[in-house]
């Protein structure tokens, strides 16, 4: 499974555009790349999964260029709510045994500021 | 449309005791999955399950551990004599299919042993 890099922590204010990055540089050629969202003492959340170029839904945006080596996950103009820790995950490209198993990094811990 | 339920939210158990933790997935799902959360790390999974079968148990421990996902009833995961390692929070999450797009988590268990 493609081993990803992404920011221990980031801070942002209220109102702003975050734009967090995750490197898998030995990303698959068969590998998506999810982002989940995690609120404290709750289990994480689905919020957007691409395979190249743009995706876009009421959420967040997800941006993969062409080498896919990296990706970043766009929320715009965030508010308190959006406090949490954001994972990149890459895989579940492939039907074979274990695409099933998300595996998780430490993730990014955003904190809105008000 | 109910989310994934787990019971019971939190658990405390002595050195030695029995820990016993139940998952109801989404209605309409018939996979489920468990994962172990420690202190500020990502999820790790641990076993795959579906009705009356067990798929892929690589991320479980060879002992103490047991899962199960019978005909009737919630996922069981079961941890016996346990210490005070097995503390974390442990996350069951559900998907309508093994290669669906996205897995829909529970609130999780949090075990604390003392």
């Amino acid at each position: 499974l493609a081993k990803t890099t992404q920011p221990i922590s980031m801070d942002s204010y209220e109102g702003q555009e975050v734009n967090i990055t995750c490197s898998h540089n030995n990303i698959a050629t068969n590998d998506y790349i999810t982002w989940y969202q995690q609120f404290p003492s709750q289990g994480p959340r689905f919020i957007i999964q691409g395979y190249k170029t743009k995706v876009t839904n009421e959420v967040a945006s997800l941006f993969i260029p062409a080498d896919r080596k990296s990706s970043t996950l766009s929320l715009p103009r965030v508010s308190l709510s959006d406090t949490a820790v954001y994972y990149c995950l890459v895989g579940q490209g492939d039907s074979g045994a274990g695409s099933y198993q998300l595996t998780f990094g430490k993730g990014t811990k955003l904190s809105v500021i008000p | 449309n109910a989310g994934v339920m787990q019971n019971p939210r939190h658990l405390v158990r002595r050195r030695g005791q029995e820990a016993r933790l139940r998952c109801s997935p989404m209605k309409g799902h018939s996979h489920v999955y468990w994962y172990r959360q420690l202190p500020e790390e990502g999820l790790k999974f641990m076993v795959y399950l579906q009705k009356e079968n067990i798929i892929d148990e690589s991320g479980m421990p060879k002992e103490r551990f047991s899962a199960e996902f019978p005909k009737e009833g919630p996922s069981i995961l079961r941890i016996q004599q346990v210490v005070r390692g097995d503390s974390a929070a442990y996350f069951c999450a559900s998907s309508r299919g093994a290669q669906s797009v996205e897995q829909f988590f529970g609130p999780g268990t949090r075990l604390t042993v003392l």
